[in-house]
Parts: structure tokens; sequence; C-alpha cells
């Protein structure tokens, strides 16, 4: 199974502050990655999809890229609201894996 | 709007069996691979299982494999998890979610969740 890996596992920040999420792939996904944002006890919600396609009605504050092995998910301006933890996920494989998570934490 | 509905969750003993049922609504239900993936409580994601539009293809997590069952009625417009055997690392809340486009890809809506705990 292809491993995901994320960094940092908890980000402490404040509002309006530019923050920046990394996943890493054991080997290369292509641009087969998904970013998700979960909520304490919700379900989660999709951002963005093929590495940086903007899913319909995310806010334009987030942001994707990268190919390959590595990539970023980038909050340019962190709002109330994005205190949460995201997570990744490849789908270059029918197992699809996902990273262990990254919560974003107020400062 | 896309609707997906967890049921089927709750106490059970290890070694027991439980079957945790997705009622779908606002789209196409048989057009779409659908999975399921589960959370382990203060955890990360795990992906379960797919199943195909038409239920040819199925797969499943090395973890569950030979012990859980996916299956759907597009009829009924539902998805099913089939669990035997269970284990405690088997408790988590189970989510119902539906791929995204043709075929196993990600996940772009998900239902609310059915919690299932496996404990003496």
């Amino acid at each position: 199974d292809i491993q995901m890996t994320q960094s940092p596992s908890t980000l402490s920040a404040s509002v309006g502050d530019r923050v920046t999420i990394t996943c890493r792939a054991s080997q290369s996904i292509s641009s087969w990655l998904a970013w998700y944002q979960q909520r304490p006890g919700k379900a989660p919600n999709l951002l963005i999809y093929k590495a940086s396609s903007l899913e319909s009605g995310v806010p334009s504050r987030f942001s994707g890229s990268g190919s390959g092995t590595e990539f970023t998910l980038t909050i340019s301006s962190l709002q109330p609201d994005d205190f949460a933890t995201y997570y990744c996920q490849q789908y270059n494989s029918y197992s699809r894996t996902f990273g262990q998570g990254t919560k974003v934490e107020i400062k | 709007q896309v609707q997906l509905v967890e049921s089927g969750g709750g106490l059970v003993k290890p070694g027991g069996s439980l079957r945790l049922s997705c009622a779908a609504s606002g789209f196409t239900f048989s057009d779409y691979y659908m999975s399921w993936i589960r959370q382990a409580p203060g955890k990360g994601l795990e992906w379960v299982s797919y199943i195909s539009s038409s239920s040819i293809y199925t797969n499943y997590a090395d973890s569950v494999k030979g012990r859980f069952t996916i299956s759907r009625d597009n009829a009924k417009n539902s998805l099913y998890l089939q669990m035997n055997s269970l284990r405690g690392e088997d408790t988590a809340v189970y989510y119902c979610a539906k791929d995204a486009i043709g075929g196993p890809h990600y996940f772009d809506y998900w239902g609310q969740g059915t919690l299932v705990s496996v404990s003496s």
C-alpha cells in the first residue's frame, strides 16, 4: 500500500496567518491527491482534488499544489472556521490511503 | 441535494456480527462507486472497502478482508457493509462515502457516520 505522511501533526496559528501543510507519498502518485477538512464530531469535507483543483463551494483561500510524492495545502489567511483537522488522501491505487492528519489549533 | 444516511451501528461483543446500511438520495446512485471509511476514536481515517456501480468490482483493506462484505441494492439506493468476526480494533465511526467520478477516486460526499463499538 502507498503510505501517506503529513507534517506537521499539529500546527498552532492565529487568525489571518498563512498556513501550509505538507503531505508526502511513499511512491509517486502523479496528481492523484485530495485534501479534506474535518471539524470535531463531523464528517470530512472535500476541499481539493487532483492536487490543485478547488472543489465547488470551497473558499479560494484554500489552495493545493504538488505532484509525484510531495504535496502542500495552503490556507492563505486563516479564518475562525478553519480551525480543524486536515487529511490528504491518495487515489493513485485502488486501495486508497489517508495521511494521519494535521490539526490546526488556535495559537 | 446529495444525502447519505448511515444506520445499523451499535455495541457488539467480540466475534459478533453487525450489518451497516447507507441510504442514498439526491443523485443517480447506480452511476457511482461507493465506499465505506472508518475512524477509530481520536484517530485518523481508514478506507475500508469499495464497490463498483454495478457491483462487479469490490475491494477491501487488508485489515477487514475475509471478515467484511460490501454490497449494494441499486433499486433501493442503498449500500451495505456486513461485518463478521468483529474485533476490538474495529471500534470506529463508519462513514459511507460517494466516489466522485466513475471509478475509485476521491470522495465528494460523506454521511454523518454510525458508531460501531466492539466490547465484551
